[in-house]
């Protein structure tokens, strides 16, 4: 079945110590999105790509970076864990359209712990 | 101001009950869309329900409904005969068009079935 999907489930990480979190997709979406989920919260939107075209939202740190190598992969580095950073990290996919009615397809998460 | 408010952090119900969880919703935007997901402990968004603000009727899908009362900006999802595997967190969510390729989320209802 086509999906969205996420690797590790679950990742543990020293405070400081750079983690990279991966999605990859067979869809063949051309938007990839990451959010962030904290306990109890609301999943934020990080950044998303549209192709190529990288779209950061004003208020993700610059600690939270991506890179999207391809149509099919799409990876989050966080290049200095804070405890803050502790969260479930969503990966998601939509078509080119754009429109209001376009759903996303989300992946099963990355549940990330900092020590 | 926030986009999407759901009101009630959880919701009892007891199987084989209809249940109504509440969402509010604040644009300006003409055109827009709701959607509703469903999240159980292991953390994957499930879609739901879709509704579009020029759709003139309801929303249906199987068990789900949407009450989608635009003047009062609101767009209620209603469960019928529920199930067990039904409680998880359910969430709101709206794409605007002019936020091309954002969904933004609301807080979310925790919903628990009982025997």
């Amino acid at each position: 079945d086509a999906m969205v999907i996420q690797n590790p489930r679950y990742q543990v990480t020293q405070f400081g110590k750079p983690v990279t979190l991966s999605c990859s997709q067979t869809l063949n979406h051309n938007v990839m999105y990451w959010y962030q989920q904290k306990s109890s919260q609301a999943p934020k939107l990080l950044f998303h790509y549209y192709d190529k075209d990288f779209n950061n939202e004003a208020d993700t740190p610059d600690n939270f970076q991506s890179r999207r190598p391809n149509t099919s992969f799409c990876f989050l580095d966080i290049r200095s864990p804070g405890l803050g950073d502790a969260a479930m990290y969503l990966c998601a996919t939509s078509g080119k359209t754009g429109g209001v009615n376009e759903k996303l397809f989300f992946g099963s998460g990355t549940q990330l712990s900092v020590l | 101001a926030q986009k999407i408010t759901q009101t009630q952090p959880g919701m009892f119900v007891q199987e084989k009950e209809a249940v109504t969880l509440d969402c509010t919703y604040d644009t300006s935007d003409p055109s827009y869309g709701l959607f509703w997901y469903k999240q159980p402990s292991s953390g994957e968004m499930i879609f739901l329900i879709y509704q579009g603000s020029y759709d003139q009727q309801n929303a249906t899908e199987g068990r789900y409904s949407l009450n989608f009362q635009k003047a009062r900006k609101s767009a209620n999802l209603v469960i019928s005969a529920s199930q067990l595997g039904d409680s998880a967190m359910y969430f709101c969510a709206m794409r605007e068009e002019s936020g091309y390729s954002t969904l933004t989320f609301g807080k979310g209802t925790m919903l628990l079935v009982s025997p």
